[in-house]
């Protein structure tokens, strides 16, 4: 049974798409995190979400927003795509904001 | 801000050979630094966890220490196996910040060879 699971694992889209990625763990964590990670490996965080507190990471555009319809999901939507926007999208929890990190297996994002 | 580098990049070994990686960070006032393994298309899977109060952690082959004076950390693999292949990455938080503020390095890809 898959901790943190996240959908799809590839997406395909245009420039100027608006689209979404789901996140879901069993871990029964009330931290919830999004990581990209570009085509040089680095990994950044964009957003945590803890007991709907959200942070953001300053430098995440604003066409990108995280949602939270309960504690085990944290899904993230991305309006008007841009090229730049191509990356690989890791959700993550943990239990509190300063345990250990539990990563899906990430979601692989290709703008056109 | 904190920045975190490890060194080499890419580091190959021969099967059943002992191995360190390295991890150093800028800022000594961390609240805990972890350790990863990231398989190629795969995810990142939690090794090892050290507090900023600790010295070292050990999980069956893997022995993980740090010092903060230095801003260093190292992974050490004994007896490594082809499994072991996979990318490294240790990631630090600084103190009074949780995850939010966790800072990843590049990695090291490590490759054993049979």
């Amino acid at each position: 049974d898959t901790a943190v699971s996240q959908t799809p694992k590839y997406l395909v889209t245009q420039m100027g798409n608006d689209k979404s990625i789901k996140c879901e763990q069993n871990l029964g964590h009330d931290t919830m995190y999004w990581y990209k990670q570009d085509s040089k490996k680095f990994l950044k965080i964009m957003f945590s979400y803890n007991n709907k507190e959200l942070i953001i990471n300053e430098t995440v555009p604003n066409r990108f927003s995280p949602k939270s319809p309960d504690k085990a999901h944290l899904n993230l939507h991305i309006n008007s795509l841009e090229l730049g926007d191509s990356a690989v999208y890791f959700c993550a929890s943990s239990r509190g904001p300063v345990g250990e990190l539990f990563f899906g297996e990430g979601s692989r994002l290709t703008v056109l | 801000k904190q920045e975190v580098t490890q060194i080499p990049a890419a580091l190959s070994v021969p099967e059943g050979e002992n191995l360190v990686l390295n991890c150093s960070f800028t800022d000594s006032a961390i609240y805990n630094l972890q350790w990863f393994r990231q398989d190629p298309g795969k995810g990142l899977t939690s090794l090892l966890l050290i507090q900023s109060s600790q010295r070292e952690q050990t999980s069956g082959r893997l022995n993980a220490s740090l010092d903060k004076s230095s801003g260093r950390s190292t992974l050490y693999i004994a007896a490594s196996q082809p499994g072991d292949s996979a990318t490294y990455l240790c990631a630090s938080s600084i103190s009074n910040f949780g995850n939010e503020k966790l800072t990843f390095g590049t990695g090291t890809r490590l490759t054993i060879i049979p």
